[in-house]
């Protein structure tokens, strides 16, 4: 156990809808980092937050954000949910900035019918 | 071309077996190089982190960096059936304010080890 915790599990939606993953980081790590994980794709990394603030996005969508709050938590905010957003969305946390150490949570699937 | 390329492929090796799992890369800037581990249906596990050229070792496991060539190594010597997984390789460059400027992963290499 990682320590990082995402909420759902699971989720099926339909095309067109608004979804948010929920991540908690790991007790004392300020940054959190967001990954999309695809047969195809590989791991790719989305948005990079630390202690509140944006500090580095990656191949992040227009139609998907993301922030995180005073306590940490950090949500991604996926909308006009397309087939091709089905993926496993992972979540990391870390106690640096520099990200080479990282910590997993169990990641959320997403399945858009 | 790739920033960065490892063969996805699968890899089945006998129990005890020494394993070599590699990735190239193009872009000189990257500074950090990681290695995850990711069992199926579960959130990748860092294995190794190095950031300079040379080896770098943690119990059975060897990390090697090749800077001048752009290519990275994990060894996993006397291989066991809990070694099954996918390897992921990672490699960062870090911006002027601290954190990842860029953040690249493998698309990973499947082992299996049999007993």
């Amino acid at each position: 156990d990682s320590g990082v915790t995402q909420t759902p599990k699971h989720l099926i939606t339909a095309t067109g809808q608004r979804v948010t993953l929920r991540c908690s980081p790991r007790s004392g790590d300020l940054s959190v980092y967001w990954y999309q994980q695809s047969l195809d794709q590989g791991l790719q990394f989305l948005i990079h937050y630390y202690n509140g603030e944006e500090r580095a996005k990656g191949n992040i969508l227009e139609r998907f954000s993301a922030q995180q709050f005073p306590d940490l938590h950090s949500e991604l905010n996926l909308s006009s949910l397309e087939l091709g957003d089905s993926a496993l969305y992972f979540c990391a946390s870390s106690r640096t900035l520099g990200g080479e150490t990282q910590y997993f949570g169990p990641g959320t699937r997403l399945l858009v019918l | 071309q790739k920033e960065v390329e490892q063969d996805p492929g699968p890899l089945s090796v006998p129990e005890g077996a020494i394993v070599s799992l590699n990735c190239t890369y193009s872009n000189s800037a990257f500074q950090y190089f990681m290695w995850y581990r990711q069992y199926s249906r579960k959130g990748p596990e860092l294995l190794m982190y190095t950031y300079s050229s040379g080896n770098k070792e943690d119990g059975r496991f060897t990390a090697q960096v090749d800077k001048s060539s752009k290519y990275i190594s994990l060894f996993i010597r006397d291989s066991q059936p809990s070694d099954s997984a996918t390897y992921l390789c990672a490699m960062s460059v870090r911006g002027t304010q601290g954190g990842s400027e860029k953040l690249v992963f493998g698309k990973g290499t499947k082992l299996t080890v049999n007993p």
